[in-house]
């Protein structure tokens, strides 16, 4: 089974500042992962995704991230905050477990961005 | 433009009443999903079709069914069995495995 742990359901960063989101994940098989926003009401938007290959995956809107094996994580970071960044942040593995390839969601990151 | 059309994006059901959920999509996506959304729970996975005439229970399919009859179509039901159905649900698909999910814009069903 897979599951996955954001910490921190809510993170308040300055515009400008460092932004961290933070995932630690859990698989038996070797596991693709996904980083995904939602704005109020509306449904998901992928950021970036891990299959195979580079560690450090670049998406959209400034947003990176990178797959550590050793420490089951993919955290997301942006040097520098924006306001338009304030929104949900879903961090999700995808692995083919019994039979099925599923995503498996974390609880979500709420992220305000103070001008 | 390829995307995910669900509707309605507002619904609202009486006690006792079944109601059914709009998925379509124009991706020729394969594989297709129903997630519901709760507050502070993320997003969990109610049914979901690798192929056409094939579906699968997820995580939390009690209350709910679906059908797959066509390929750009999935539609969602909720009934009356589902006693806690206030939430907002999301219709997926994806293409191949190592493909992310597309998302539609979600329903919000809310009980009278």
């Amino acid at each position: 089974a897979q599951s996955v742990t954001q910490l921190g359901s809510h993170v308040s960063v300055s515009e400008g500042a460092l932004v961290l989101l933070r995932c630690n994940y859990s698989s038996s098989v070797p596991p693709y992962l996904f980083w995904y926003v939602q704005y109020p009401n509306q449904g998901l938007q992928l950021l970036l995704k891990y299959t195979t290959g580079a560690t450090l995956v670049k998406g959209i809107n400034g947003f990176e991230a990178e797959f550590k094996k050793s420490e089951t994580s993919f955290h997301l970071t942006k040097p520098s905050a924006h306001m338009s960044d304030a929104a949900e942040y879903f961090c999700a593995v995808s692995a083919m477990d019994t039979g099925r390839r599923a995503l498996t969601f974390g609880s979500g990151t709420r992220l305000q961005v103070q001008p | 433009d390829g995307g995910i059309t669900q509707s309605p994006k507002y619904l609202f059901r009486k006690e006792g009443q079944n109601v059914t959920l709009s998925c379509e999509q124009n991706l020729n996506h394969d594989a297709m999903y129903w997630y519901r959304q709760d507050p502070g729970q993320g997003l969990r996975l109610i049914y979901y079709s690798q192929i056409v005439n094939d579906f699968q229970k997820g995580d939390i399919a009690e209350g709910y069914s679906v059908s797959r009859e066509k390929k750009e179509s999935f539609p969602l039901t909720v009934t009356s069995a589902q006693k806690n159905p206030t939430a907002f649900y999301l219709c997926a698909s994806v293409r191949t495995d190592n493909q992310p999910q597309h998302f539609g814009d979600g329903t919000r069903l809310s009980i009278l």
